[in-house]
């Protein structure tokens, strides 16, 4: 098993260039979420789905948008890059029956 | 706003010393404290976690000790390796409905163990 795969590791924008970081899983989980990871400040939700078709905001949910189309997937969109969301984003899928997140090895966006 | 609040930020262990973490957190409602390690360049990996209705859980050298009165909870390592060297993360959320998975995380602990 893969796990939870996000694409691509790393990234670098201009700033309102727009972008979709990739997130799959193939661990069949309903839930998956987005985080952000900025130093000193731990990891922040910015988006979570609880399955197929149901997505809410998490903390900083302002400049992304996310849909979830299938169980494996759950894509993230930066709609216009801005140098603030420079940061490590990480996708995490976990079942109901295992509260336990399994975490991709991140992306690291640079928005110059 | 911090729901959950970590200390300390920094943290130096002799090889074989004891490791202790802290975490507090603010809101009553969580009912599920995860702690989480991240070794550079990775994504965190769930270490050990425990819910309000045990005092404490032991997982081989890790410990979760859960105080729910103060709303605090912390992770002890006991005989710290050099690979324990990592960053760590407490978090906590709610367990129903909509809210669950909704992890709130702290701001992290980096540990560095000396050999």
């Amino acid at each position: 098993n893969a796990g939870v795969t996000q694409t691509p590791k790393f990234q670098v924008l201009k700033t309102g260039q727009s972008m979709t970081l990739q997130c799959a899983q193939d661990m069949n989980h309903e839930y998956m979420s987005w985080y952000r990871q900025d130093p000193g400040m731990g990891l922040r939700l910015i988006h979570y789905s609880v399955g197929a078709g149901i997505t809410d905001q998490g903390e900083v949910p302002n400049g992304y948008n996310v849909s979830r189309s299938t169980t494996e997937d759950f894509p993230l969109r930066l709609l216009s890059a801005a140098p603030s969301q420079t940061s490590v984003y990480f996708c995490a899928s976990s079942s109901r029956a295992n509260y336990g997140y399994t975490f991709g090895s991140g992306t690291r966006l640079t928005v110059v | 706003q911090q729901q959950v609040k970590q200390s300390p930020q920094s943290l130096i262990v002799q090889k074989g010393g004891i490791s202790i973490i802290n975490c507090a957190y603010e809101n009553t409602a969580f009912d599920y404290f995860p702690w989480y390690q991240q070794f550079p360049g990775k994504g965190p990996a769930l270490l050990i976690a425990i819910r309000p209705d045990v005092s404490e859980k032991k997982e081989g050298r890790f410990t979760i000790s859960f105080n729910k009165s103060a709303k605090q909870f912390s992770l002890h390592i006991m005989d710290s390796q050099p690979g324990d060297s990592a960053t760590y993360f407490c978090a906590a959320s709610r367990d129903g409905g909509t809210s669950y998975g909704k992890l709130t995380f702290g701001q992290g602990t980096i540990l560095t163990v000396h050999p």
